[in-house]
């Protein structure tokens, strides 16, 4: 079965440095998101990605993060200037429509120090 | 905003048990309703889900109605094995093709 993989599994990087996790959604699907779920708390929505460009984010998407798909495999999302708050588990999805029908990654979990 | 509220866990069950996981949802529009399964070490994976009113989605011996009246879209399975232990997470549809999760639910079953 087809799958959205995700690297690394676990990163841990020193506040205030950038960090690029990478993602390989699914080959035939065009639209892509990243979701994050702090410990004990809810899965949240940060942005999805459609055409090359985002079509919607949340408010936690500031100017910090980035997304890019810098050829026709990889998914990437960049955090500039990682806070402690960022540690997080970070999903990467994909679909072939827009309507929910997501598969999604094992995740990355992020720690920052 | 869109929401959604989970029963906290864990639930802990004898296999053969019977399970029930809350769920309920904010009630703007006439959202998609969905769970999902995280398996340990593993992503997301899409259990059930439910497009509009009155709809059951069913997969694997797991059922939830969408009750608009209730605002619920309780998980049902009648007999657990073992093998479902998991994390489950009941969500929304919101906006144009994102989710709304609740927190999770883990259930353990002990043979």
């Amino acid at each position: 079965e087809p799958e959205v993989t995700q690297t690394p599994s676990h990163q841990v990087t020193q506040m205030g440095q950038e960090v690029i996790l990478r993602c390989v959604p699914i080959s035939n699907h065009l639209y892509f998101y990243w979701y994050r779920q702090i410990l004990g708390q809810k899965v949240e929505f940060l942005v999805s990605f459609y055409n090359n460009e985002i079509s919607e984010k949340s408010e936690i998407f500031d100017d910090q993060f980035s997304v890019e798909r810098p050829d026709g495999s990889n998914f990437t999302l960049k955090i500039r200037s990682t806070k402690l708050e960022d540690s997080a588990m970070y999903f990467c999805a994909s679909s072939d429509s827009a309507h929910y029908g997501y598969t999604f990654g094992s995740g990355t979990r992020l720690t920052v120090v | 905003g869109d929401s959604v509220t989970q029963m906290e866990g864990p639930v802990t069950l004898s296999e053969e048990a019977f399970l029930t996981i809350n769920c309920t949802y904010t009630a703007t529009g006439y959202p998609s309703l969905f769970w999902y399964v995280q398996y340990p070490g593993e992503g997301l994976q899409l259990l059930l889900k439910a497009t509009k009113a009155d709809d059951k989605g069913s997969n694997k011996g797991f059922e939830a109605t969408y009750r608009k009246e209730t605002t619920s879209f309780h998980l049902e399975k009648g007999s657990v094995q073992v093998s479902d232990s998991a994390v489950y997470f009941c969500a929304r549809g919101s906006g144009y093709s994102t989710l709304t999760f609740g927190k999770g639910t883990m259930l353990l079953v002990s043979p």
